[in-house]
């Protein structure tokens, strides 16, 4: 079965960078892009960008772009996602979710991770 | 990209049934044929209910539907139960080909 497996909590102060990574199984690692996705205290969820993992390309939210990096490593079937120059609104659960049920270009986010609390 | 529109909260008694709104545009939810629905239980990651504007996940609850018209996506949650007490977002794929999320629902059972 599919799993989806995130990396533990991180406190990191104002200006620093953290990295989190999404290990995952149960399937074939190259076929699925793997998104991540975040949400503030008390807000709403945020689709920050996505990586596909047979080329390594990447597509970033318009907000994150200067500041986010995502890459993944297919000895380990591990995907990872860095946001540099952390400030107190980046304070959130992040999530790594695979695709699936795709028509198309356009996926659902049909397998998450547990999450990864990252305190600013 | 601003967050497709959803109402804040809706509630609803056990049995009864209910309907949650996602506006956007012609750039996301009015453009294409995917729009898709999860849930989030409190402490929990969130779960895809509906795909496709209308299609559930194999083997989940019928209890849930989706539909579209224009701009706007809706989910319906018949026969209410007091295990769908959760926050629920919307999301769509983009002419940017990103994604969009809803601003959220919280949806209580009375």
């Amino acid at each position: 079965q599919v799993q989806v497996v995130q990396s533990g909590a991180e406190v990191k102060k104002p200006g620093a960078s953290v990295k989190v990574s999404c290990t995952t199984s149960g399937y074939t690692f190259i076929r699925y892009y793997m998104h991540w996705v975040r949400q503030a205290p008390g807000q709403g969820l945020e689709w920050m960008g996505l990586i596909n993992p047979s080329g390594g390309t990447t597509k970033y939210a318009q907000k994150l772009q200067d500041r986010v990096t995502m890459t993944r490593d297919t000895s380990t079937n591990t995907v990872y996602m860095e946001l540099s120059a952390l400030r107190s609104e980046d304070t959130a659960v992040y999530y790594c979710a695979r695709e699936g049920f795709c028509s198309g270009d356009t996926c659902s986010f049909q397998f998450w991770g547990q999450g990864t609390l990252v305190t600013v | 990209q601003s967050a497709l529109t959803q109402p804040a909260s809706v509630s609803g008694s056990p049995g009864q049934s209910i309907t949650i709104s996602c506006t956007g545009t012609t750039s996301d939810v009015g453009g294409y044929n995917h729009v898709s629905w999860y849930q989030l239980h409190p402490g929990k990651g969130p779960q895809l209910i509906i795909f496709d504007v209308n299609k559930r996940p194999s083997g989940d609850s019928n209890r849930f539907s989706g539909s579209k018209s224009g701009n706007t996506a809706s989910l319906t949650i018949s026969g209410l139960q007091a295990e769908d007490e959760a926050d629920y977002y919307c999301s769509s794929y983009t002419t940017s080909r990103s994604y969009v999320f809803g601003s959220g629902t919280k949806v209580t059972v009375l």
